[in-house]
């Protein structure tokens, strides 16, 4: 099925280690986000690449890095995981139709910080 | 910070009844989406209002969009119990690069 896939489900760190989320969309979107979601909250964006080779910084980037690999492909680093990044995080992506069609978001990632 | 506030928090009604949950923003928009959620999974796509539009359909989903008062409503008819999700409001806060910016969302219940 056409979609967003994010890996892993699930994730359990100790504070200081180090990991990658992953990303692939299949739509040919050219839009590809990273938000986190906290209980009881709304999501909140940490950065975004309009574009394949461009990346910006959303509301709540600090401690997060991100590479638009290609077109497909969109990844979230925590360089030193902490426990206030325990959290869920989506990715999502848009085309052209999005701002009619709205974007598609993966069934996320489970980030536990210990 | 949030931009959308959802109101109610939590809504708990029975089957075939109304579901009606509101959004306020505080900003201009290019448009508002509604977007659900079940428990544990990613967010799905409801419906778009653009902010020159004040009402639009989608089957059993009604969207309304007063921009004088920088709020939407969500009215979802002849409820179910598979409607039983989070309901979040998004804007763009006039950007066009796609970002959205979500409220706290609406836990709505239908109980058979």
């Amino acid at each position: 099925n056409a979609g967003v896939t994010q890996t892993p489900k699930f994730q359990v760190l100790k504070t200081g280690q180090s990991m990658t989320l992953q990303c692939a969309q299949d739509m040919n979107h050219n839009s590809m986000y990273w938000y986190r979601q906290d209980p009881g909250m709304g999501l909140r964006l940490i950065y975004y690449s309009a574009s394949e080779g461009t990346t910006d910084k959303g509301e709540v980037p600090n401690g997060y890095n991100v590479s638009r690999l290609n077109k497909r492909e969109f990844s979230l680093r925590l360089e030193s995981a902490a426990p206030s990044q325990t959290s869920v995080y989506f990715c999502a992506s848009g085309g052209d139709l999005s701002p009619i069609y709205g974007y598609t978001f993966g069934s996320g990632t489970r980030l536990t910080v210990v | 910070s949030q931009q959308g506030e959802e109101d109610p928090q939590a809504l708990s009604i029975q089957e075939g009844e109304n579901a009606t949950m509101n959004c306020s923003y505080k900003t201009s928009i290019n448009n508002l989406q509604w977007y659900r959620q079940n428990s544990g999974r990613g967010l799905v796509h409801l419906i778009l209002i653009r902010s020159n539009e004040r009402e639009k359909h989608s089957g059993r989903l009604r969207v309304t969009l007063d921009t004088s008062k920088k709020s939407s409503s969500l009215l979802i008819t002849a409820s179910r119990a598979a409607d039983t999700a989070s309901y979040f409001c998004a804007t763009d806060r006039g950007s066009t690069l796609g970002r959205l910016y979500f409220g706290r969302g609406t836990q709505l219940t239908v109980w058979p």
